[in-house]
């Protein structure tokens, strides 16, 4: 079944304790994306990659980085997670990121930063 | 810059009711509109999509026509269900990236 895939689901963690949230999709993807959804303000996206080893700044990413070395794989790193990470995280894949192409995402991850 | 503006939720309604939910965008260029859904407790399924002026999506019952004159894709169904009950969003896919509208959560009370 063609999925993206994320985990943890849920995590609660402390300030400034690294964590990383795995992302994974077995469509054969070019493009993947970060997300993170907060009440009112929709979707934003946090960092994308176009292919491995391409990674690039979305709209909001200050304290997160990513890395992409495998085509599959694109984990989201908090370094030093902050109350503020408190957010409800997507990630999403697509077949090149174009502007008539369909993302698909995976089931979330709801973080808490206490 | 790229926006999505989506009426102002929550939205509750009677089963077969008509539903409407707005959207109106801003954007340079011709980008390709969508109308995402997530159910409780799950992540976000493509509802519907619309890659140039006049496209019709549908999906499910729910339909959008994307309105370059009005620069709108409002969501449409004639009768909806208490299956229905989620949050929608409505999105633009501009340069790399989804720009998303703030959602609206629809309730249907049977």
């Amino acid at each position: 079944e063609a999925q993206v895939t994320q985990n943890p689901r849920y995590l609660i963690t402390v300030t400034g304790k690294k964590l990383t949230v795995t992302c994974s999709q077995n469509m054969n993807h070019e493009y993947m994306s970060w997300y993170r959804q907060d009440p009112g303000l929709g979707l934003r996206q946090i960092y994308y990659s176009m292919n491995v080893e391409v990674t690039d700044k979305g709209d909001v990413p200050e304290g997160y980085k990513v890395s992409r070395k495998e085509k599959r794989n694109f984990p989201l790193i908090l370094e030093s997670p902050s109350p503020n990470q408190t957010s409800l995280y997507f990630c999403a894949s697509s077949s090149w990121g174009g502007i008539t192409d369909t993302q698909y995402f995976g089931p979330g991850t709801r973080l808490t930063v206490l | 810059g790229n926006s999505v503006t989506q009426m102002e939720g929550p939205v509750t309604l009677s089963e077969e009711a008509f539903l409407t939910i707005n959207c109106t965008y801003t954007a340079t260029g011709y980008p390709s509109l969508f109308w995402y859904v997530q159910y409780p407790g799950e992540g976000l399924q493509l509802l519907l999509k619309a890659t140039k002026a006049d496209d019709k999506g549908s999906n499910k019952g729910f339909e959008a026509t994307y309105r370059k004159e009005t620069t709108s894709f409002h969501l449409e169904k004639g009768s909806v269900q208490v299956s229905d009950s989620a949050v929608y969003f409505c999105a633009l896919q501009g340069a790399q990236k989804l720009v998303f509208g703030q959602g609206t959560r629809l309730t249907i009370n049977p």
